[in-house]
């Protein structure tokens, strides 16, 4: 099956940073979502996207559906040390398409 | 208090033994899925269902069978044809009308496979 191309793998930052996100397919989805998995645990949900340049926040996160639609974006403000795990996006290539592609996650580790 | 539940938490099986891993949602939601999840990879699809009765395959389906007998539960089986069945098993669900694509997971099941 098809991956998304999400990217940093890894980013290690200090308490207060902000940080971004992305990621990029050759395909067009209609709908963009945002997990967060700790370790050991299953993923939670953060934002999701259904429109192509919709804007989104959840407190500190703020997402964006690509204008191409092929894309998507997860910005962090003042990072805290609990917003360490890791971040998966998802897409979901067209209406009634029952199943989600996955990126590989992004590693966030944040110093105090 | 609804969401979706998996048990156990860690399990350990000796190679060549069948396993089912047990996966409960009472959110009312039709479709459940089976994901399984390898260190610095992302979620891959073992098998879904969109409805009682009735499942598809996933990307990774050989050595995995599943059944759908009601609309709460959604059990998967690792077979002994599994290869390399050591992983973290992830089950999620969502609602198949109102337009949502959003889906739901529960905290996991560790398998070992000794």
């Amino acid at each position: 099956g098809q991956q998304l191309n999400q990217s940093p793998q890894s980013m290690f930052i200090q308490e207060g940073e902000d940080v971004s996100m992305n990621c990029t397919s050759s395909s067009i989805f209609n709908t963009w979502l945002w997990y967060k998995q700790d370790p050991g645990e299953g993923p939670v949900l953060l934002i999701a996207l259904y429109k192509a340049g919709e804007l989104t926040s959840n407190g500190r996160l703020t997402a964006q559906f690509g204008i191409t639609r092929k894309d998507s974006f997860l910005n962090i403000s003042a990072s805290i040390p609990s917003d360490v795990g890791i971040y998966f996006c998802a897409g979901q290539l067209r209406s009634g398409y029952s199943t989600l592609t996955f990126g590989k996650g992004t590693m966030l580790l944040v110093s105090p | 208090d609804g969401g979706i539940t998996q048990s156990p938490k860690y399990l350990f099986r000796k190679e060549g033994q069948n396993v089912t891993l047990s996966c409960e949602q009472n959110l009312n939601h039709d479709a459940m899925y089976w994901y399984r999840q390898d260190p610095g990879q992302g979620l891959r699809l073992i098998y879904y269902s969109q409805i009682v009765n009735d499942f598809q395959k996933g990307d990774i389906a050989e050595g995995y069978s599943v059944s759908r007998e009601k609309k709460e539960s959604f059990p998967l089986t690792v077979t002994s044809a599994q290869k390399n069945p050591t992983a973290f098993y992830l089950c999620a669900s969502k609602a198949t009308s109102g337009g949502y694509n959003e889906q739901f997971f529960g905290p996991g099941t560790r398998l070992t496979v000794l």
